[in-house]
């Protein structure tokens, strides 16, 4: 079975932090995302990355940024937290480009709080 | 970015119900998913279509990939307790990006 864990189920910062979501596939894939879910307004991709050190900027990725040192691990950073970041990050992975199986699994998500 | 439209966003039905949702586009996608999302947890994929017309099952569930490739729909036969949740269509588009494209959602509520 896939899994794709995030480091956190729940988390509240405060305003200014800097946060870190971190989140590992154990499946080789070479995909990963990251999504904010938000009531109404269904999922926005953030961020998603094709390969290790490479990223690509999704529908919504103004104060956000990430890295991927590793195949298996892609991390969401919010560089100066803001209460409009209060959601629910969902991360992603999916096999490359060549797969026909190229749907994606989903972590169980984080719900982050900014007072 | 692209979105899809996505029917209803809520239902409200009697369990043993019959359950139909669906989702348009005004893109082609080339695989279409349907996800199930409970309280607090993260989407799990439900079905994934992959050739235009294709109708799959999946339990009580079915899907169907739209012949023009704009469209999708989910049925849930014989509606039980758990079926509750949030249901999401998903497009993708091969070309280039790899990225899905998500409807916002339908929340299903089921009155035992």
């Amino acid at each position: 079975d896939v899994k794709v864990t995030q480091s956190s189920r729940y988390l509240v910062k405060r305003t200014g932090e800097k946060v870190f979501l971190e989140c590992v596939q154990d499946m080789d894939h070479e995909n990963m995302f990251w999504y904010r879910q938000d009531p109404g307004l269904g999922l926005r991709l953030i961020y998603f990355s094709y390969d290790v050190k490479m990223k690509e900027k999704g529908d919504i990725p103004e104060g956000y940024s990430v890295s991927r040192e590793k195949k298996e691990r892609f991390s969401l950073i919010l560089e100066s937290a803001s209460t409009n970041q209060t959601s629910m990050y969902l991360c992603a992975s999916s096999f490359g480009l060549v797969k026909t199986t190229d749907t994606q699994y989903f972590g169980p998500g984080t719900r982050l709080t900014v007072l | 970015g692209q979105q899809l439209n996505q029917s209803p966003q809520s239902m409200f039905i009697q369990e043993g119900e019959d359950v139909s949702m669906n989702c348009t586009s005004s893109s082609i996608f080339n695989t279409w998913l349907w996800y199930k999302q409970d309280p607090g947890e993260g989407p799990v994929l439900l079905i994934a279509l992959y050739k235009a017309g294709e109708l799959t099952s999946n339990g009580r569930l079915t899907a169907q990939f739209g012949i023009t490739r704009k469209d999708s729909f989910l049925n849930i036969s014989a509606s039980i307790p758990s079926d509750v949740g949030i249901y999401f269509c998903a497009g993708l588009d091969r070309q280039g990006a790899q990225k899905l494209v998500f409807g916002q959602g339908t929340r299903l509520t089921i009155n035992p």
